[in-house]
């Protein structure tokens, strides 16, 4: 199985911030990697595929870079809205996991 | 719109069986795979594994391999996720979730099955 290693694990921010979560992956995943964000008792929601494509109807201030072993979700001028947790899910072995998820919350 | 709609939520006694269904709303699903993830209470997102309708191909985590049958029905656009001997660990909301041939990460959700197994 690949390991995703998801940092950090809660995070802690102001209205407007801009805030990063890292995902590293035990082996290369090439661009093979999507975010999502997932809110109390609701189903989890896309945001980005293939490291740095903007689903459709998700705000531009999300963003995704990376590639390889090493990636980031960006969130720009974080807003009321963004408070949930985000994971990184690897998509490019047959066997496909999950990171361990980051809480964010609004200061 | 495609929609994957799930079974409702089940209250089983340790030992039972279960299967959870999830129908796809539209002819897409013969295009596409379709996933099936826990989630604990309070816990992260597992993966337990995945089914190519449209021939069967079926992957499963490592971590769910033996404890778990996931099946489709092509001709009624439905994926099913199979558990037997439940144990109060199995306790847990499953979602199904598509993944288009063109891969872009799980881009529909079900609605989600809470599986509550208790004495």
């Amino acid at each position: 199985d690949i390991q995703m290693t998801q940092t950090p694990s809660t995070l802690s921010a102001s209205v407007g911030d801009t805030v990063t979560i890292t995902c590293r992956a035990s082996r290369s995943l090439d661009s093979w990697l999507a975010w999502y964000q997932q809110k109390p008792g609701k189903a989890p929601n896309l945001l980005i595929y293939k490291a740095s494509t903007l689903e459709s109807g998700v705000p531009s201030r999300f963003s995704g870079r990376g590639s390889g072993t090493e990636f980031t979700l960006t969130i720009n001028s974080l807003q009321p809205d963004d408070i949930g947790t985000y994971y990184c899910q690897q998509y490019s072995s047959q066997s496909w996991t999950f990171g361990q998820g980051t809480k964010v919350e609004i200061k | 719109e495609v929609q994957l709609v799930q079974s409702g939520a089940e209250v089983k006694k340790p030992g039972e069986s279960l299967t959870i269904s999830c129908q796809c709303s539209t002819y897409s699903f013969h295009n596409s795979w379709i996933a099936w993830v826990r989630q604990m209470p309070g816990k992260g997102l597992e993966w337990v594994g995945v089914i190519y309708p449209d021939d069967s191909d079926t992957r499963y985590s490592p971590s769910f391999q033996g404890q778990v049958t996931i099946s489709a029905d092509k001709s009624v656009r439905t994926a099913y996720l199979h558990l037997s001997g439940l144990k109060a660990s199995d306790t847990a909301i499953y979602y199904c979730a598509r993944s288009l041939l063109d891969p872009r990460g799980l881009d529909i959700w079900g609605q989600g099955t809470t599986v509550i197994v208790s004495s």
